[in-house]
Formats: structure tokens, sequence, C-alpha cells
């Protein structure tokens, strides 16, 4: 079965330490994402990737890295620079063109630091 | 800049109908979302609807859009225990992948 992965579903980290989520699909998609969300504040974009070895910044971009060496993996590096880290994340993927090409959503990982 | 907005909550009986709203800025908008995300999970896509339409229907959902105005709605009829979900509405601006999500609206449906 396609679909995109997060592991893993719970990470617990002390602060000052980085942390490294994982986001795989299997979709054969181009465009990969990653997004915050914090209650009330809905879904905040931080990185985006339309092609391998390509990527941007988002929204909230500071504090995190990511890589896009592989078509089937965009892993989001959360560092000690991050403020705030505490939060769900959520890894994205869909085509890429000027479609209206839905976002297919991993499951999440909820990030604690301690 | 785009920016989308919802309520936050909504609270409706069993077997009523929701209606779930949704303004949004960006009057380049091409097209616009309705996703449900359940506790603790990602989000799934409900709808889609192209800014040259009205409406759209899909079974117990139904999407109304006035572009004049800005707004999105979705309706969902006979609303189920099942339906409990937070909904967030989405717009795809230009000819790239950025999409912007609303704050997520919390439906809540009592038996």
């Amino acid at each position: 079965d396609g679909g995109i992965t997060q592991s893993p579903k719970y990470l617990f980290r002390k602060e000052g330490q980085n942390v490294t989520l994982s986001c795989e699909q299997n979709l054969n998609h181009d465009a990969m994402y990653w997004y915050r969300q914090d209650p009330g504040q809905g879904l905040r974009l931080i990185y985006y990737s339309q092609i391998v070895n390509d990527f941007q910044k988002g929204d909230i971009a500071e504090g995190y890295s990511v890589s896009r060496e592989k078509k089937e993996s965009f892993p989001l590096t959360v560092t000690s620079a991050q403020k705030n880290p505490t939060a769900f994340y959520l890894c994205a993927s869909s085509k890429s063109g000027t479609g209206g090409y839905e976002q297919f959503f991993g499951p999440g990982t909820r990030l604690t630091v301690l | 800049g785009e920016d989308v907005e919802q309520s936050l909550f909504l609270s409706v009986r069993e077997g009523d109908s929701s209606v779930i709203n949704c303004t949004y800025t960006d009057s380049s908008s091409t097209y616009l979302y309705w996703y449900k995300q359940e506790p603790g999970a990602g989000l799934q896509l409900l709808t889609y609807i192209f800014s040259n339409m009205d409406m759209k229907q899909d079974q117990r959902l139904t999407v109304l859009l006035n572009k004049k105005d800005k707004h999105l709605s979705l309706r969902i009829a006979d609303t189920q225990t099942g339906d409990s979900a937070i909904y967030f509405c989405a717009e795809r601006t230009g000819g790239y992948q950025k999409v912007t999500f609303g704050t997520g609206t919390k439906l809540q449906v009592i038996p």
C-alpha cells in the first residue's frame, strides 16, 4: 500500500539536544512538506521541497533544518536553536504541477522537550 | 499575503446539519480544500473546489464558495458522532505547491 510514514510517533528529548524526525513516502511524489501544529494555531509551514536536492524555507524555518537527498525521504532536524520545539509535527507529500493536487499526510510525530 | 481564518469550535446535535465557515484573503486562490483531522492523527482530504466553481456536492458534504466575499463553507448533512474532528480549510495560490491552512474548527457532535 502506498503512503507516507513518520517515525517515531512520540519523541522525548532534553533541552539543548538536536533531534531528527523521519518522513518517508512511497507515493512517487516530487513535493514534500513539514508542518508544525500547535493548539489553536492550525498548521504552519516549516520547509518544503518541490524536487530532490532542492528545498525552500516556509513561514517558520528558524531553528529547523532539512535535507532532500532521495525522492522518498525528507527528514527534519529540530536544532537547539529552536526556542519552543514542543509540538506536533506533520509531514506531507503531493504531486507537483499546476493541478489541485492534494497533500497526503503522515500520522505525525509528537515531540516533547523536557 | 495569505491568511485563512476559521472559528475555533462548533457544537451540533447528532442528526443535525453542521456548517463550518472559512474566510481567506488572497483573491488569486486557485484551489480551496477541506481537510479532516481525527485526534492524534494526520490530515485527510475531504473535498476540494476549484476557484471558478460556486458549489460542489459529494454525498453528505456540500461546499459553497463565495469568491466575491472570499468565503468558503462546508456543510455536513445528518452529522454523526464519527464526524467529530478538527476541520481545516486551506487555499492554494499561485503555480507552485504552497498551501496555506486555516486555524482549524473543532466539531463536537453531541449524541
